[in-house]
């Protein structure tokens, strides 16, 4: 199975700052990725596909990138809303395997 | 708007079966490929199976002989038949439905619904 690892697996950070989370795949996948944001007792929100594509009503201050073995996803500018759990997700090859998710709070 | 509604998780006994459904609406179920995803305390997230619109299954190595997935496109309904439950099999069942694009694309979540296995 392929094995995606994130970092960090949590952070605080202040409202406004720039965030990187990253996600390493044990092999490439191509572009196969996804990014999906968890809130608190919520089910997972799909956020990008392809690595970089943003799905719609998504907002523009998240950005993803990546190819290979090597993905980021960014917050530009840390909204309180933004408070949730990160997950990455690859579906190049069966079984789809998760990433253990990056935890993102405010200071 | 799209919905998707998980029932049927609950208490049961190690040794036991569940029957979890999930009810879809707000979009045209049959085009739709439909999986289970679960999470644990111990693995996070997992996906277990997914349904193609005409009935083909794909089962994670690890459940494969344990679950069974079945839909229903006339009812927009998915269900998922867990046997043999143990320990950590503890946690949140979502059913979701896939992108047109891709398979892998969860487009849409339901809440879930709490498996909790113990005696």
């Amino acid at each position: 199975d392929i094995q995606m690892t994130q970092s960090p697996s949590s952070l605080s950070a202040s409202v406004g700052d720039r965030i990187i989370l990253t996600c390493q795949a044990s092999q490439d996948v191509r572009k196969f990725v996804n990014w999906y944001q968890q809130k608190p007792g919520k089910a997972p929100k799909l956020l990008f596909s392809d690595a970089s594509n943003l799905e719609t009503g998504v907002p523009s201050r998240f950005n993803g990138s990546g190819s290979g073995t090597r993905f980021a996803f960014t917050i530009t500018s840390l909204q309180p809303e933004d408070v949730a759990t990160y997950y990455c997700q690859q579906f190049y090859d069966l079984p789809y395997t998760f990433g253990q998710g990056s935890r993102l709070e405010i200071k | 708007q799209v919905q998707l509604v998980e029932s049927g998780g609950g208490l049961v006994k190690p040794g036991g079966s569940l029957r979890l459904s999930c009810e879809a609406s707000g979009f045209t179920f049959s085009d739709h490929y439909m999986s289970w995803i679960r999470q644990t305390p111990g693995k996070g997230l997992e996906w277990l199976s997914y349904i193609s619109s005409s009935g083909t299954t794909y089962y994670t190595r690890s459940l494969r002989g344990r679950i069974t997935v079945t839909r229903d496109n006339a009812e927009k309904s998915v269900s998922l038949q867990i046997n043999n439950l143990r320990a950590d099999d503890t946690g949140v069942y979502y059913c979701a439905r896939s992108g047109l694009q891709y398979l892998g694309q969860l487009t849409a979540w339901g809440l879930g619904t709490l498996v909790t296995v113990s005696s």
